[in-house]
């Protein structure tokens, strides 16, 4: 069963404007979120992380908002730009996993100028 | 500069044969982990390890093999009892402080001729 789901295999935005990637869980034990970006061909990246305690982290370009009700989160990025084109997956770590990540399948963004 | 290395970039291994994928880490970090990446699909986790000589299974640890003798590496043996084991092969590091991102290296692609 998938714990971290990304439904939208793929997102396609102007750039200057706003990308939303989307994330849902289903284990209520997780309390540590974190967005990666990857190219191909090479490791991701960290991009950001929020805690179960905040529902908004902010950092420059990149947001992520967590609703634990929904056992939801997002990641905004404005404004877009051609260089964010990659691939960005969610991941989800749970009280005593040892940090251990849960991977989604991730969303391809494509940032068109 | 810190960071990760893995090596090499692009293994082939021919069919029965054992072979042994680097990871080296100068970022002074606790723990390491070792993820595989299949087309389309999140990161899953094989092995990890909090401290030097201690190891754990992850969720896909059939047919791998580690060893963490010094805290800068954590070499992943993919033995011929892996039935699939062409894939993308991540290597990661985090310090053993709360809510510390992991941080990954570039990748080593493994191919079976």
């Amino acid at each position: 069963d998938q714990q971290v789901k990304q439904n939208s295999p793929s997102l396609s935005v102007q750039e200057g404007r706003i990308s939303i990637l989307n994330c849902d869980y289903t284990n209520s034990m997780f309390d540590y979120f974190l967005w990666y970006k990857k190219y191909p061909a090479e490791g991701p990246t960290f991009l950001i992380s929020i805690s179960s305690i905040k529902d908004k982290n902010e950092d420059g370009r990149f947001t992520v908002f967590l609703n634990k009700s929904a056992k939801h989160l997002s990641l905004h990025i404005v404004p877009s730009q051609p260089g964010d084109s990659a691939v960005y997956f969610c991941a989800a770590s749970g009280r005593g996993s040892n940090y251990k990540l849960t991977f989604g399948k991730g969303t391809l963004l494509t940032v068109n100028p | 500069d810190g960071g990760i290395t893995q090596s090499p970039k692009y293994l082939f291994r021919k069919e029965g044969q054992n072979v042994t994928l680097s990871c080296e880490q100068n970022l002074n970090h606790d723990a390491m982990y070792w993820y595989r990446q299949d087309p389309g699909q999140g990161l899953r986790l094989i092995y990890y390890s909090q401290i030097v000589n201690d190891f754990q299974k992850g969720d896909i640890a059939e047919g791998y093999s580690v060893s963490r003798e010094k805290k800068e590496s954590f070499p992943l043996t993919v033995t011929s009892a892996q039935k699939n084991p062409t894939a993308f092969y991540l290597c990661a590091s985090r310090k053993n402080r709360a809510q510390e991102p992991q941080h990954f290296g570039d990748g080593t692609r493994l191919s079976i001729l």
